[in-house]
């Protein structure tokens, strides 16, 4: 079974402060996502990576950045957190894509963000 | 733009009922559609994937169909039992890009 593990479940920031989370997938998995969901709103792609040391932005990647420097690590970092940062964010894996077909995500049990 | 709706928001039945679940998108050049379950607090798992060539999937009480020409999906599940509560997502994938959109979800309680 695929699994993909985030460094926290819960974590408490303060506005300013920068903030790391963690991902890691242990099946060799070449995609790895960053999204956060907000009550109403979904889930929203944050940044994405295809390979080490490969990222896109995704639909709202302002105030985040990502480092890959390892395939099974995906980590997402807020710069200077705000408050309106506070959420849910889920980070996900999936095989390489091809133009016939494209895997399912996997998704990791998620960090609430708390920014004070 | 391209979205993806879930109607209803929250649905409450009682246990044993046969129930739908609705997901609507605005751009009919998909190239898969997929339905989630996710628990409180608890990250994604996928329950269907339909390839736009396919027109449903089925997995246990779970069926899901695909209309593209309408925009539409559906999630049926039948006699619903109180462990099926959970929030269920939609989520398109579109061809030319590498774009996944999920829907708000719809939060289901199944009582005893």
């Amino acid at each position: 079974d695929v699994k993909v593990t985030q460094s926290s479940r819960y974590l408490v920031k303060r506005t300013g402060e920068k903030v790391f989370l963690e991902c890691v997938q242990d099946m060799d998995h070449e995609n790895m996502f960053w999204y956060r969901q907000d009550p109403g709103l979904g889930l929203r792609l944050i940044y994405f990576s295809y390979d080490v040391k490969m990222k896109e932005k995704g639909d709202i990647p302002e105030g985040y950045s990502v480092s890959r420097e390892k395939k099974e690590r995906f980590s997402l970092i807020l710069e200077s957190a705000s408050t309106n940062q506070t959420s849910m964010y889920l980070c996900a894996s999936s095989l390489v894509w091809t133009s016939r077909f494209r895997e399912t995500q996997y998704f990791g049990p998620g960090t609430r963000l708390l920014v004070l | 733009k391209q979205e993806v709706t879930q109607i209803p928001a929250a649905l409450s039945v009682p246990e044993g009922e046969n129930l739908v679940l609705n997901c609507s998108f605005t751009d009919s050049a998909i190239y898969n559609l997929q339905w989630f379950r996710q628990d409180p607090g608890k990250g994604l798992t996928s329950l269907l994937l339909i390839q736009s060539s396919q027109r449903e999937q089925t997995s246990g009480r779970l069926n899901a169909s695909l209309d593209k020409s309408s925009g539409r999906s559906t999630l049926y599940i039948a006699a619903s039992q109180p462990g099926d509560s959970a929030t269920y997502l939609c989520a398109v994938s579109y061809t030319g890009g590498f774009k996944t959109i999920f829907g708000a979800g719809t939060r289901l309680f199944v009582k005893a």
